[in-house]
């Protein structure tokens, strides 16, 4: 699977939209780019997925670049409760189903 | 839905002795489900894979003695840590791939996980 690559924090205010990338320039074309978050001493929670089309949830919105080399995950209106630790992770279809989670980026929403 | 639980949530025990962890899936049934362990601030790495009714698949530098893996039915493993010692002591998640009916775009579903400390 392909390698991801992410800024190790960030801060965002609270009310704010959190902007979260993540750069996988070695993604194949049957790699999926998957997001998943973990608030502390919890399991990994998942919050979206995609293939090259952005994604929105009732979590989030994935923005994947036209290359699909990289891509953003937007929380529009972060809350202390996003405060986490959050994966991307590439995975391809075919894969035995397996995660392998990178260091992720540590947010940190402040009031 | 798309719930997974962990039983116990914590565990102390003596050096020595086997610790049992449970990971099930509560409404649907998962084909694999899979065992990671993390230590104190750092990532999660994957111990192994097991499928329903079938060995599991272990990582490399994973005793498989060590950690017994049973996925003895579509909504229970169990993780068995034999003879633990402290550098055993971990926190323990497990995870379950519910498939989505005709895309293979499976999501994995992670549990609360287990903190395990050996004395």
């Amino acid at each position: 699977d392909a390698k991801t690559t992410q800024p190790p924090s960030m801060d965002c205010a609270e009310g704010r939209a959190a902007n979260l990338p993540c750069n996988h320039s070695t993604i194949s074309g049957n790699e999926y780019v998957y997001w998943y978050r973990q608030i502390h001493s919890q399991g990994p929670q998942y919050i979206i997925h995609g293939l090259k089309n952005n994604e929105t949830n009732e979590m989030a919105s994935l923005i994947i670049t036209e290359d699909r080399k990289s891509s953003t995950l937007i929380l529009p209106h972060a809350t202390l409760r996003d405060t986490a630790v959050y994966y991307c992770i590439v995975r391809a279809f075919y894969n035995t189903d397996k995660l392998i989670f990178g260091t992720g980026t540590r947010l940190q929403v402040f009031p | 839905g798309a719930v997974v639980s962990q039983h116990p949530s914590w565990v102390i025990c003596k050096s020595g002795t086997s610790v049992k962890i449970e990971c099930r899936s509560l409404d649907f049934q998962a084909t694999t489900m899979f065992w990671y362990r993390q230590f104190p601030k750092q990532s999660l790495m994957l111990m192994a894979t097991s499928n329903e009714g079938s060995k599991a698949t272990y990582e490399q530098g994973v005793e498989k003695d060590k950690f017994l893996i049973n996925h003895a039915s579509l909504t229970l493993s169990t993780l068995t840590v034999t003879s633990a010692h402290p550098e055993d002591s971990s926190f323990y998640i497990c995870s379950a791939t519910q498939l989505s009916s005709g895309i293979y775009t499976d999501t994995q579903y992670f549990g609360p996980g287990t903190r395990l400390t050996v004395l």
